[in-house]
């Protein structure tokens, strides 16, 4: 079973509207979830991560997630999309029962149109 | 945030050669190096995972004789791909960790075409 997926190849959105990213995870124990952006030809950039506590993570860019225990969720929300915004977002956790390494999601590309 | 450099950002070498690319914690001690590779609007396969000092332990089917991966000191580490082919090419990702960090933080990235 995939432990990471964004069932979502591809999200458009309208800039100034709110966007989601969707992530869905399967592990066992208590699993550290991060969101990462890639822009083209480059690495990938940190956004945020749960790891405990508040289930509402915010991060950098005005980005935020949800952390759902009961739907194993953890979506990527922003209230107000950019343009610059679109880029390719990867969902991943961290979690003993794959030695303690990232897994990531398959990506969902976010374009933001003006 | 951390920063973890890459260098080369791109190289072209000829089939049969060698090439390394060199990874760089610059701002923090990196005791946990990844080095991944990625495919064209594909996610990200690890490869490798490095601890300073000791051997890296290789991902099930990545060659360990084809890529080498050096992790010296606590921030820098190297992979070298070893005889390269075509089918090499690729976008080469370095990662690192700090010993008591949750956050791993992610080089920009190197691109090889091997011709």
């Amino acid at each position: 079973a995939q432990s990471v997926a964004q069932p979502e190849d591809q999200v458009n959105v309208a800039e100034g509207n709110p966007l989601t990213v969707k992530c869905t995870y399967s592990v066992s124990g208590n699993p550290y979830l991060f969101w990462y952006v890639q822009y083209p030809n480059r690495g990938l950039q940190f956004l945020l991560k749960y790891i405990t506590g508040d289930n509402l993570v915010k991060g950098s860019y005005g980005f935020e997630a949800e952390f759902n225990k009961s739907q194993t969720s953890f979506h990527l929300k922003k209230p107000s999309a950019l343009v610059s915004d679109s880029a390719l977002y990867f969902c991943a956790v961290r979690t003993m029962e794959y030695g303690n390494k990232l897994v990531f999601g398959a990506g969902t590309i976010l374009r933001v149109k003006s | 945030g951390a920063v973890v450099s890459q260098h080369p950002s791109w190289v072209i070498c000829k089939s049969g050669t060698s090439v390394k690319i060199e990874c760089r914690s610059l701002d923090f001690q990196a005791t946990t190096m990844f080095w991944y590779r990625q495919f064209p609007k594909q996610s990200l396969m690890l490869m490798a995972t490095s601890n300073e000092g000791s051997k890296a332990t290789y991902e099930q089917g990545v060659e360990k004789d084809k890529f080498l991966i050096n992790h010296a000191s606590l921030t820098l580490s190297t992979l070298t791909v070893t005889s390269a082919h075509p089918e090499d090419s690729s976008f080469y990702i370095c990662s690192a960790r700090g010993r008591l960090a949750y956050e791993q933080y992610f080089g920009p990235g190197t691109r090889l075409t091997v011709t």
